[in-house]
């Protein structure tokens, strides 16, 4: 089975702290993403990779960037948290050739305070 | 640009009962199709997909959905629902040219309520 980690089920940083989400695959997948999910809007891309060190903007880029240092890690970071980046945070790997079937870690809840 | 309307934010049914999720796409070419569902304190899991042929797909968990073109629409049905399919359901549409466009887009989600 696919397993995709996520470092932190529950996180709580105050405004201006940097924070790291932490992601890893077991399944060698090339492809690896990062969502955002909040009520009423959906889960929103914010960023995806699809190589080591390779990365490309999604829909919602703005205060994030990612890292992707090792094919099995791909982090996620809030350079200066703010309250509106208060969310859900979901990591998602897939193969290159399946990129649409992707599996899904069991997310992080970020509060900011 | 792709995007994905579900007009159903909640939705109530009876378990036993027979269900149907909508979903209405828009895309400009053939689009690839999914649906995900979502367990309470779950990450996503990729119930069906349509990439082209058959218009009826099948799924885990005993769910269908039929991609009709002529009302951009990829309804997600079951046809007796159990307790245990109490969930949140996302559609998704993806483009289909592979290379660095390797974007889902999701709807809003449809919650779904199973009473005994």
């Amino acid at each position: 089975d696919v397993k995709v980690t996520q470092s932190s089920r529950y996180l709580v940083k105050r405004t201006g702290e940097k924070v790291f989400l932490e992601c890893v695959q077991d399944m060698d997948h090339e492809n690896m993403f990062w969502y955002r999910q909040d009520p009423g809007l959906g889960l929103r891309l914010i960023y995806f990779s699809y190589d080591v060190k390779m990365k490309e903007k999604g829909d919602i880029p703005e205060g994030y960037s990612v890292s992707r240092e090792k094919k099995e890690r791909f982090s996620l970071i809030l350079e200066s948290a703010s309250t509106n980046q208060t969310s859900m945070y979901l990591c998602a790997s897939s193969l290159f050739s399946t990129w649409y079937e992707q599996y899904f870690g069991p997310g992080t809840r970020l509060t900011v305070t | 640009a792709q995007s994905v309307t579900q007009p159903d934010i909640h939705i109530t049914v009876s378990e036993g009962a027979s269900l149907e999720l909508r979903c209405n796409y828009s895309y400009g070419a053939t689009p690839y199709l999914f649906w995900y569902v979502q367990s309470p304190g779950q990450g996503l899991q990729l119930l069906l997909k349509y990439f082209s042929g058959d218009t009826l797909v099948q799924g885990i968990k005993g769910f269908e959905a039929e991609f009709k073109r002529s009302q951009s629409s990829f309804n997600l049905r079951k046809p007796s629902v159990h307790w245990s399919d109490a969930a949140e359901y996302f559609c998704a549409v993806g483009a289909g040219d592979g290379g660095s466009n390797y974007k889902l887009t999701f709807g809003k989600g449809t919650l779904l309520t199973v009473n005994p």
